[in-house]
């Protein structure tokens, strides 16, 4: 069964230092990987996604992530931080296990200090 | 791009009633959606997966009696929380894809049960 790691349950940066938020993941088949974010009381807005090809992967808002197989890793990455990334980021897998089933991890909230 | 849209946003009901919860992809046809709860500051549970003309699969610990789904045709799938009481009071959300990795995720409906 798929599973996904998300290390730290809160990050905090100050605005305009480097973002890292760490995932790592667990998958039998050859996996899907996504980076959520949700700002208080929204919905999901998907910010980017790793399917297969480039693993280097550059999403909205400036923040890329990597995909590392050999450390089962996609960390999301952001050299700026703004106040507006203050948030919750979800890492997320999704594989053919299930139908395609989405696991979210558990979440990392971002803090930006001024 | 794909677009879900759930309905009602927001519901409040009276302990014991039944409330439905719809869940529409609106540009697309799709084969599989899944249904989430999100407890407060807290991540994304997957409660079933659903698809369309056949019965849900829900996950471990999820009351197949209490959440009521179905997926009645490529395009709708509405969850019934029956007889609910105050501990259903959650964030529903729903995603809707088309048999590959990526899904579409719906604006959430928040329930309250007073």
């Amino acid at each position: 069964a798929q599973s996904v790691t998300q290390l730290d349950s809160h990050v905090s940066v100050s605005e305009g230092t480097p973002v890292l938020l760490r995932c790592n993941y667990s998958s039998s088949y050859s996996p899907s990987l996504f980076w959520y974010v949700q700002h208080p009381n929204k919905g999901l807005q998907l910010l980017l996604k790793y399917t297969s090809a480039a693993t280097l992967v550059k999403g909205i808002n400036g923040f890329e992530a990597e995909f590392k197989k050999s450390e089962t890793s996609f960390h999301l990455t952001k050299p700026s931080a703004h106040m507006s990334d203050a948030a919750e980021y979800f890492c997320v897998v999704s594989d053919r296990q299930g139908g395609f089933k989405t696991i979210f991890g558990a979440g990392t909230r971002l803090f930006v200090k001024a | 791009g794909a677009v879900v849209s759930q309905h009602p946003s927001r519901v409040i009901c009276k302990s014991g009633t039944s409330v439905k919860i719809e869940c529409r992809s609106l540009d697309f046809q799709a084969t599989t959606m899944f249904w989430y709860r999100q407890f407060p500051k807290k991540s994304l549970m997957l409660m079933a997966t659903s698809n369309e003309g056949s019965k849900a699969t829900y996950e471990q610990g999820v009351e197949k009696d209490k959440f009521l789904i179905n997926h009645a045709s490529l395009t709708l799938s509405t969850l019934t929380v029956t007889s609910a009481h105050p501990e259903d009071s959650s964030f529903y959300i729903c995603s809707a894809g088309q048999g590959n990795y990526e899904q579409y995720f719906g604006p959430g409906t928040r329930l309250t049960v007073t």
